[in-house]
């Protein structure tokens, strides 16, 4: 089945840089690959996702990137602030709406 | 628009006992699946339902169980909990077909004793 490995697994920058988190995955026949927010407490919020017909996709300060041929996709945040403290997930599915196969988190720190 | 439903938000069961949790699907949204997330971990996948059938399975015994109502809501059943079972358990909801947004829950926290 599916594996995704999601790194680092902490990750602390100052308010106003920027925040990279990367993953990989092994099933070359996996299309879907999602990004979630989650806070202490709740569920997980999408962010934002990308399919393999895409190379990347911004949405304001987020984007993602997907690399196929080296089946890895990345978290790109700008201009951080401290409201985007929270651990993130990213996840990849074979079948887009079909069950997802989550890292295990980046916890991200925006120091003030 | 009111999103993913999960109830109850938080449970205490004795090992051994049966649990049932809850879930109302986002407002047109007729696929539903369940996941497990240990704590500091990601969520994994249990099972997906769609038309009232479960149509995709993760690696979980048959303890964990499921079903799908016509107005698609779900429920998660586990029997003869175990210590392990312990965890936040999420519902997702989603159209079906490929690539649809899935979105989750606030989950339901179960705590095994």
């Amino acid at each position: 089945g599916e594996n995704v490995e999601q790194h680092p697994s902490t990750l602390s920058v100052q308010e106003g840089d920027s925040a990279v988190i990367k993953c990989t995955y092994s099933d070359s026949a996996s299309n879907y690959f999602p990004w979630y927010k989650q806070e202490l407490g709740k569920g997980p919020q999408l962010i934002i996702d990308i399919r393999s017909n895409v190379g990347e996709k911004k949405d304001q300060r987020i984007a993602v990137t997907l690399n196929k041929t080296a089946k890895h996709f990345s978290l790109h945040i700008t201009e951080t602030q401290p409201e985007d403290s929270a651990v993130y997930f990213c996840a990849a599915s074979t079948r887009g709406a079909d069950g997802l196969t989550f890292g295990k988190g980046t916890h991200l720190i925006i120091q003030p | 628009d009111a999103g993913v439903t999960q109830s109850p938000t938080h449970l205490i069961k004795t090992r051994g006992q049966q649990v049932t949790l809850r879930c109302s699907p986002k407002s047109g949204h007729d696929t539903v699946s369940w996941y497990q997330q240990a704590l500091g971990q990601g969520p994994q996948f249990i099972f997906q339902y769609y038309e009232e059938e479960e149509r995709q399975r993760g690696n979980f015994p048959d303890r964990f169980s499921g079903h799908q109502f016509p107005n698609y809501s779900s429920e998660l059943n586990v029997n003869a909990l175990l210590l392990g079972d312990s965890a936040l358990y999420l519902c997702a909801s989603s159209l079906p077909g490929l690539g649809n947004t899935i979105y989750f829950g606030e989950g339901s926290w179960l705590t095994v004793v």
